[in-house]
């Protein structure tokens, strides 16, 4: 069974342009999250998707948005971009909620935005 | 508040028992998870126990929990090589779908 997957592995941007970073789940999970793990910083929540819908975020300016598709892939945005969003992004996915174990959250490798 | 607490850095022997340990905040926290992740690599599950639970083995690892004291370790027998990588614990607040993460701690296996 395929893991989440994540793309592309490296991204790198110049401050005030955009990124746009990508994941799909493992089948069958409807669940999407993102988090950033900057250096020093540990990692930080910064979204929930479930079933199309954004359930949840962390504690990031607005800049920081995303989606979940009728597929269930997400896309995580982040405008204007400055020095300090270089980071590791990463993406998971779950089952959906009220199931015993199931929102144990699987996470993909990866993208690594370097913001110049 | 939400704070996961973690000793930053740990080394043992190959062959020796490797125990990470991990205090939260959080009393309502309904899973907890242990979690791997390698040089340039992202996060690898490695087990989580539920909060009902004081203890969890599955092959070389051995989680305990402590509700009481809010603690959480992670015990690896016959710590390899390979083993080398940061550990996070992370606490899951079932009403929010979030995981708050520990600062990691990471283990360095010498040979």
């Amino acid at each position: 069974e395929a893991g989440v997957t994540q793309s592309p592995t490296h991204l790198i941007k110049t401050r005030g342009q955009q990124a746009t970073l990508r994941c799909s789940p493992i089948s069958g999970h409807t669940s999407v999250y993102w988090y950033q793990q900057a250096l020093g910083l540990g990692l930080q929540f910064l979204l929930w998707y479930d079933e199309g819908e954004e359930r949840n975020r962390g504690n990031f300016p607005p800049r920081f948005s995303g989606r979940q598709f009728p597929n269930y892939s997400s896309e995580l945005n982040v405008n204007a971009l400055e020095l300090e969003d270089s980071a590791l992004y990463l993406c998971a996915s779950s089952w959906s909620r009220g199931l015993a174990g199931a929102d144990t959250q699987y996470f993909g490798p990866g993208t690594r935005l370097t913001v110049l | 508040g939400e704070d996961v607490e973690q000793s930053l850095f740990l080394s043992v022997r190959e062959g020796d028992s490797s125990v990470i340990n991990c205090t939260y905040t959080d009393s309502s926290s309904t899973y907890l998870y242990w979690y791997k992740q390698e040089p340039g690599a992202g996060l690898q599950l490695l087990t989580y126990i539920f909060s009902n639970m004081d203890m969890k083995q599955d092959q070389r690892l051995t989680v305990l929990l402590n509700k009481k004291d809010k603690h959480l370790s992670l015990r690896i027998a016959d710590t390899q090589t390979g083993d080398s990588a940061i550990y996070f614990c992370a606490e899951f607040s079932g009403g929010y779908q979030k995981v708050t993460f520990g600062t990691g701690t990471k283990l360095q296996v010498i040979p």
